[in-house]
């Protein structure tokens, strides 16, 4: 299976300051064929499910402020909130599609600062 | 719109077994894979199951292989999770979840199961 590591495992964050989440796998998850890297990003809010915010490792799903923006590839990848807001408190995961089973990072908790 | 609705958690003693649907709408459910994803309280995501859209591929992770079995009745728009041999640690939300062009973009609000004598 593929081990999908994150970092940190918290952070905290003034309001309209940076944020960044790394995600490392342990195999490559960009197939070379399209291209494309079977890379995603969800935010969790206590108490709902996962919401879609970045898939193909940087594309932006409808709906989702500019402020989230997503980068790398192969096996190093990156979720930048850009300006913190405080309804972006929630635990972050990230998640390969690549190969079966799916894996997702243990996921990252955001605060404010 | 898509909807994913689970239910048929509760609470159940170690050992027993319970049975979880999905009913899905707002798509064609029979011709998409399936999944299944579950998280233990306070903790991650970690994935469980899927099925192939007739139903004759089936996926288990390692942790409740021998123990679950996956289904669809694409007659009725329901994907299920028959759960046996329940643990403590299979405690867990369950969430059913559908993809598109390979991404996992829909999930359901989940349905908790809880194992506990």
């Amino acid at each position: 299976d593929i081990v999908m590591t994150q970092s940190p495992d918290s952070l905290a964050v003034s309001l309209g300051e940076r944020a960044t989440i790394n995600c490392k796998s342990s195999q490559s998850v960009l197939f070379t064929t399209n291209n494309k890297n079977y890379l995603a990003w969800f935010q969790q809010r206590p108490g709902q499910s996962p919401k879609l915010l970045i898939y193909w490792a940087s594309t932006r799903e409808s709906g989702v402020p500019d402020r989230f923006s997503g980068s790398g590839s192969g096996t190093d990848f990156t979720l930048t909130i850009s300006s913190l807001q405080a309804e972006d408190v929630a635990v972050y995961y990230c998640q390969q599609y690549y190969g079966t089973p799916w894996t997702f990072g243990q996921g990252t908790k955001v605060e404010i600062k | 719109e898509v909807q994913l609705v689970e239910s048929g958690g509760g609470l159940v003693q170690p050992g027993g077994s319970l049975r979880l649907s999905c009913s899905a709408s707002g798509f064609s459910f029979s011709s998409y894979v399936m999944h299944w994803v579950r998280q233990a309280p306070g903790k991650g995501l970690e994935y469980v199951s899927a099925i192939s859209s007739n139903g004759d591929s089936t996926y288990y992770a390692d942790s409740v292989k021998g123990r679950f079995t996956i289904s669809r009745d694409n007659s009725k728009n329901t994907l299920y999770l028959q759960m046996s041999s329940l643990r403590a640690e299979d405690t867990a939300v369950y969430y059913c979840v559908k993809i598109d062009a390979m991404v996992p973009g829909y999930w359901g609000q989940g349905t908790l199961v809880t194992v506990s004598s």
